[in-house]
């Protein structure tokens, strides 16, 4: 079937505008997280969900990054008053339930540019 | 926070050479996985080890987990050009299916 899919691949704004990312993970994947990966450097969590429920956001790094999945599929995150420092790829993983942790499927990414 | 630390940062190796990444965690460990990410590309799940001492292999790829559960190492024997990439160990806490990832060992082959 078809895997995680994420929009748009690549993002231009300018400094201060909002942005949304969307991310349609695997058809049935209970679990949902956002990674953000700064270039040479690996992922770097930021928020998970469980359903719609967001189990855990300790990685957003500030109150400008909002993240939600109303129905439980479908998930966007949002970048409020852009900065420079924001510049990266935000990678979109999902995974099934299962008694131990599960493998994570990631989509292809969206290359976020703030100029 | 959990810290997970690789190493070597990068290697290059000719093509036909072995080549080995060790992660290690400054905390006990529930699990690791090991994630394959190309140049341009998005990680790629390779294995999850489990158990104490555990050792994995998949064709020329050779997976171990430490006694301990803090440490954990790849081991790839004949590298090919197709084994480009930077490698990650993952890793989570006890009943949290958050993953840190380790810092990655980027590995290039010379033909």
């Amino acid at each position: 079937g078809a895997g995680v899919s994420q929009s748009p691949r690549y993002k231009v704004a300018k400094r201060g505008q909002d942005v949304a990312l969307r991310c349609d993970p695997i058809s049935g994947h209970v679990s949902l997280f956002w990674y953000q990966q700064a270039l040479g450097q690996g992922p770097e969590f930021l928020t998970y969900f469980q359903n719609e429920a967001q189990l855990d956001k300790s990685g957003l790094p500030s109150d400008r990054f909002f993240a939600e999945r109303p129905e439980g599929s479908v998930s966007t995150l949002k970048i409020q008053r852009t900065q420079q420092e924001d510049s990266a790829v935000y990678l979109c993983a999902s995974s099934s339930e299962g008694l131990r942790t599960q493998p994570q499927h990631f989509g292809d990414g969206t290359r976020l540019s703030i100029l | 926070g959990q810290q997970v630390m690789q190493i070597p940062q990068y290697q290059h190796v000719q093509e036909g050479e072995d080549f080995t990444t060790y992660c290690n965690s400054s905390t006990t460990l529930s699990n690791i996985q090991w994630y394959k990410q190309r140049p341009g590309g998005h990680p790629v799940f390779l294995i999850q080890l489990v158990k104490s001492g555990e050792v994995k292999k998949q064709k020329r790829l050779t997976f171990q987990f430490g006694e301990a559960k803090k440490n954990s190492s790849l081991h790839i024997t004949a590298t090919q050009t197709t084994d480009v990439g930077t490698y990650f160990c993952a890793v989570s806490n006890f009943g949290n299916e958050k993953l840190t990832f380790g810092t990655g060992t980027r590995l290039t082959i010379i033909p």
